[in-house]
């Protein structure tokens, strides 16, 4: 079974600066996507970023970038440039090739102060 | 293009009753997956049904059930609530392939009581 773990419950930085969310994750599979969703407080679950395990080119969003260590089973998100609006809650999911399921992640609380 | 509805967007209802709740997809979507979300447990799978057909299932008792229809649109049901089915369901929608990107609805509150 895959396992999706965010280590940093809450995190709160100063608008405009950049942030880095942690993710890691564990599967025996080879062919996996990975993905970055945030939940502001309207409840709305809004994709941010997708990545593609084979591929080994970074995804990035505008603002919204990752780093992925497939080796290393790691798959952060930076936000650079911090808008107020970027408050919310920020899950990490995996899923594997195959099947149409998401396992998320505990969820990091991210607070962009003006 | 809409995205995805669900409704409705709150409920309330009492132990022992049963609720439906529906969820429309993106127009071409034909894929759904239905997902609770509580405090304690987080994000949990529940099942995706495409083409009128369950392809997946989370590990939920009897209880939760689904499905879906000629036009994608898809309903859950949870019989005989218990206080512990207090949560959001979120639905989501994806094209078909068993590798697309999944886009969630706003989510329905249910409280038992």
């Amino acid at each position: 079974a895959q396992t999706v773990t965010q280590s940093q419950p809450e995190m709160s930085v100063q608008e405009a600066e950049t942030v880095t969310l942690s993710c890691t994750y564990d599967t025996s599979e080879s062919n996996y996507y990975l993905f970055w969703y945030k939940q502001p407080p309207s409840r709305q679950m809004i994709l941010v970023i997708r990545q593609e395990a084979y591929k080994q080119q970074n995804a990035t969003e505008n603002r919204f970038s990752v780093n992925f260590q497939k080796a290393a089973k790691s798959f952060s998100l930076k936000i650079s440039d911090s808008q107020l609006g970027d408050t919310a809650m920020y899950f990490c999911a995996f899923m594997r090739s195959g099947a149409q399921k998401l396992v998320f992640g505990q969820g990091t609380r991210l607070t962009i102060n003006p | 293009k809409a995205g995805v509805t669900q409704t409705p967007r709150y409920l309330i209802k009492t132990r022992g009753q049963q609720v439906t709740l529906s969820c429309s997809p993106i127009s071409g979507h034909r894929s759904v997956s239905w997902y609770q979300q509580t405090p304690g447990q987080g994000l949990q799978f529940l099942f995706e049904y495409f083409s009128e057909t369950q392809r997946n299932k989370g590990n939920f008792p009897g209880r939760f059930s689904g499905r879906q229809f000629s036009n994608s649109r898809s309903e859950m049901n949870v019989s005989t609530l218990e206080l512990g089915d207090s949560a959001l369901y979120l639905c989501a929608s994806s094209v078909e392939a068993l590798r697309d990107t999944q886009y969630f609805g706003p989510g329905t509150r249910l409280t038992v009581l």
